[in-house]
């Protein structure tokens, strides 16, 4: 089945330093997903990427789609202590039409 | 305020009892699923339902079982069969495109 990996793992930066986040599927993905969950909280929807090649930015993230849509990115520039928290990335495969497979997560952690 | 609500926060349980764990929205989404999240394992998908009385597996659905009478409800039974219950559960629906989740419910079980 399909098979969403996530690296790193885990993060830490000082404030002020960027952080990426890498997500690669095994297969061809319809379109790719990215939430964030705070410590204690739920995952929330943060972009959805749906072209090859796509980039999208929302203020100091910038999000990109592979041109094989097989892989995305999540950038932080200049990270702040509200970053803190789990970025999951999400991919949707051909056939299996609302159904989500989630990577492991990366887990942010920004020391002031 | 439209929204997913899941209660119990949380949940304790003894070995060998079956436990339900609630799941409404009010946003008028036909698509509806569980999720079970461990730690360092993110999301597995448990069930998903996309329409009333319909309902398929998904990559963990041993031990669990679910029903889906009403478009705002779909609740979560966690067996006693289900191995290794203690986990945070999530349940989220979507109209098209994202998914919207609810603020989990986190079962124990002794």
């Amino acid at each position: 089945g399909q098979q969403v990996m996530q690296i790193p793992q885990y993060q830490h930066v000082q404030e002020g330093e960027d952080f990426t986040t890498y997500c690669n599927s095994s297969t061809t993905l319809s379109n790719i997903q990215w939430y964030k969950q705070r410590p204690g909280g739920h995952p929330v929807f943060l972009i959805q990427l749906v072209k090859s090649g796509e980039v999208k930015k929302q203020k100091r993230l910038t999000f990109q789609f592979g041109e094989a849509k097989k892989n995305s990115s999540l950038h932080i520039t200049a990270t702040q202590t509200t970053d803190v928290g789990t970025y999951f990335c999400a991919g949707t495969g051909g056939t299996s039409y609302g159904k989500l497979t989630f990577g492991q997560g990366t887990i942010l952690t920004v020391h002031p | 305020d439209g929204g997913i609500t899941q209660s119990p926060k949380y949940l304790f349980r003894k070995e060998g009892q079956n436990v339900t764990l609630s799941c409404e929205q009010n946003l008028n989404h036909d698509a509806m699923y569980w999720y079970r999240q461990d730690p360092g394992q993110g999301l597995r998908l448990i069930y998903y339902s996309q329409i009333v009385n319909d309902f398929q597996k998904g990559d963990i659905a041993e031990g669990y079982s679910v029903s889906r009478e009403k478009k705002e409800s779909f609740p979560l039974t966690v067996t006693s069969a289900q191995k290794n219950p203690t986990a945070f559960y999530l349940c989220a629906s979507s109209g098209w495109g994202e998914q919207y989740f609810g603020p989990g419910t986190r079962l124990t079980v002794t």
